[in-house]
């Protein structure tokens, strides 16, 4: 079955030791984001690739990176964890065109200690 | 601005019964709009959406959502309530503008279904 992939599913990293989170999906879609979950609340979007263009959200800290060396997989960098980025992070995908609704990966969810 | 509301943090309802998750938007322009539902540490599931056409539109596992444009709402129903449908309902919004489906997303409903 075509799907969005997130591993892992739980991440333990220490304060301020960096971490990578992994997407890939089998859609072959355009269009990747990021987005950052916390306790239930509204997903928060980080950033998107269109293709191989990097889209970055005004509101996105610098210590969170992200790369796409190709269609299907991305990566999300967070340089320096502190304790305020622990969250669910989702990964979503989606064709291009204004009406296509994203499809989501199952999420990390990421501890600080 | 843009913005997206859903009134309540919660909804509760009785298994069997009719459901209501209701949304309103504030958008320019003609809306894309959208269901999600989450289940518990797991991502969000597409449920429905309205593009344009009918104002009734009818998604996965019974769920329907009626566009009003007079009132700028969106609000889903379900005919009867199953208690596998407790769980995070999002509305979203997808600003007129652009090509990447950027979603404005409400602050979700909890459902909760009674057996």
């Amino acid at each position: 079955d075509a799907m969005v992939i997130q591993n892992p599913r739980y991440q333990v990293t220490q304060f301020g030791k960096p971490v990578t989170l992994s997407c890939s999906q089998t859609l072959n879609h355009n269009v990747m984001y990021w987005y950052q979950q916390k306790s239930s609340q509204a997903p928060k979007l980080l950033f998107h690739y269109y293709d191989k263009d990097f889209n970055n959200e005004a509101d996105t800290p610098d210590n969170f990176q992200s790369r796409r060396p190709n269609t299907s997989f991305c990566f999300l960098d967070i340089r320096s964890p502190g304790l305020g980025d622990a969250a669910m992070y989702l990964c979503a995908t989606s064709s291009r065109g204004s009406g296509n609704e994203q499809f989501f990966g199952p999420g990390t969810r990421l501890t600080v200690l | 601005a843009q913005s997206v509301a859903q009134p309540e943090d919660q909804v509760n309802v009785a298994e069997g019964n009719p459901l209501t998750v209701k949304c309103t938007y504030s958008v320019s322009g003609n809306p894309y709009l959208f269901w999600y539902v989450q289940y518990p540490n797991r991502g969000l599931q597409f449920l429905l959406k309205y593009i344009t056409g009918d104002n009734l539109v009818k998604g996965s596992y019974g769920f329907e959502a009626e566009f009003n444009k007079s009132q700028t709402s969106f609000h889903l129903k379900k005919p009867s309530a199953l208690v596998s449908d407790s769980a995070l309902y999002f509305c979203a919004v997808r600003p007129s503008g652009g090509a990447t489906n950027k979603l404005i997303f409400g602050t979700g409903t909890l459902l909760a279904v009674q057996p």
